[in-house]
């Protein structure tokens, strides 16, 4: 079965420093791979995914993962963050026949400072 | 057009209660997934469901139910609440499979 450990619970960084938060999946098979964003009280927005192809996937809000299968990695960057970037990020692994069924990572709670 | 909407937003149950929480998917979406996300276990898959059929189901008690009408609105029931049951419930849409999700805003559930 799929699994995914995003190994940080809690980042900070400062505004206009860069970010990455990691995410280590297992899978048998080639993953779909997903980083969403949960502001608090709110759903879960999708900020990139991948399925195949080039393994650098650029998201919305100025967000890139790199997939790299051989380290079982998917890990998110942003070059500068933005005050407005501070919530909880979620990285997941769905199955190649159907991604809606989806496992979570724990989550990184981002923080950031003026 | 309208997002992914979740009714209640909160809700207060004691234990022993049952409880049904409502989504309504992105209109023309066929396919309606929930999970439930906790402090402790954070986010985890319950089921699936795609045109009226539940197609995947994750590792829940039977007491956790759901089931999706011919409009693709769906319902999640939960009998016999017990105080772990206390969550953010979210639903999910998408066209279909491999579609994008879409996620409402959840249904806060307290079990007193």
């Amino acid at each position: 079965a799929q699994s995914v450990t995003q190994p940080d619970i809690h980042i900070t960084v400062s505004e206009g420093a860069s970010l990455e938060l990691r995410c280590n999946y297992s899978y048998g098979a080639t993953p779909y791979l997903f980083w969403y964003v949960q502001s608090p009280g709110q759903g879960l927005q999708l900020l990139l995914k991948y399925f195949s192809g080039d393994t650098l996937v650029q998201g919305i809000k100025g967000f890139e993962a790199e997939f790299k299968r051989s380290q079982s990695s998917f890990n998110l960057r942003k070059p500068s963050v933005h005050w407005s970037d501070a919530a909880e990020y979620f990285c997941a692994v769905a199955s190649y026949n159907n991604n809606n069924d989806m496992r979570f990572g724990a989550g990184t709670r981002l923080t950031v400072k003026p | 057009k309208a997002g992914v909407t979740q009714t209640p937003r909160y809700l207060i149950k004691t234990r022993g209660q049952q409880v049904t929480l409502s989504c309504s998917p992105i209109s023309g979406h066929r396919s309606v997934s929930w999970y439930q996300q906790t402090p402790g276990q954070g986010l985890q898959f319950l089921f699936e469901y795609f045109s009226e059929t539940q197609r995947n189901k994750g590792n829940f008690p039977g007491r956790f139910s759901g089931r999706q009408f011919s409009n693709s609105r769906s319902e999640m029931n939960v009998s016999t609440l017990e105080l772990g049951d206390s969550a953010l419930y979210l639903c999910a849409s998408s066209f279909g499979t491999n579609e994008k999700l879409f996620f409402g805003s959840g249904t806060q559930l307290s079990v007193l």
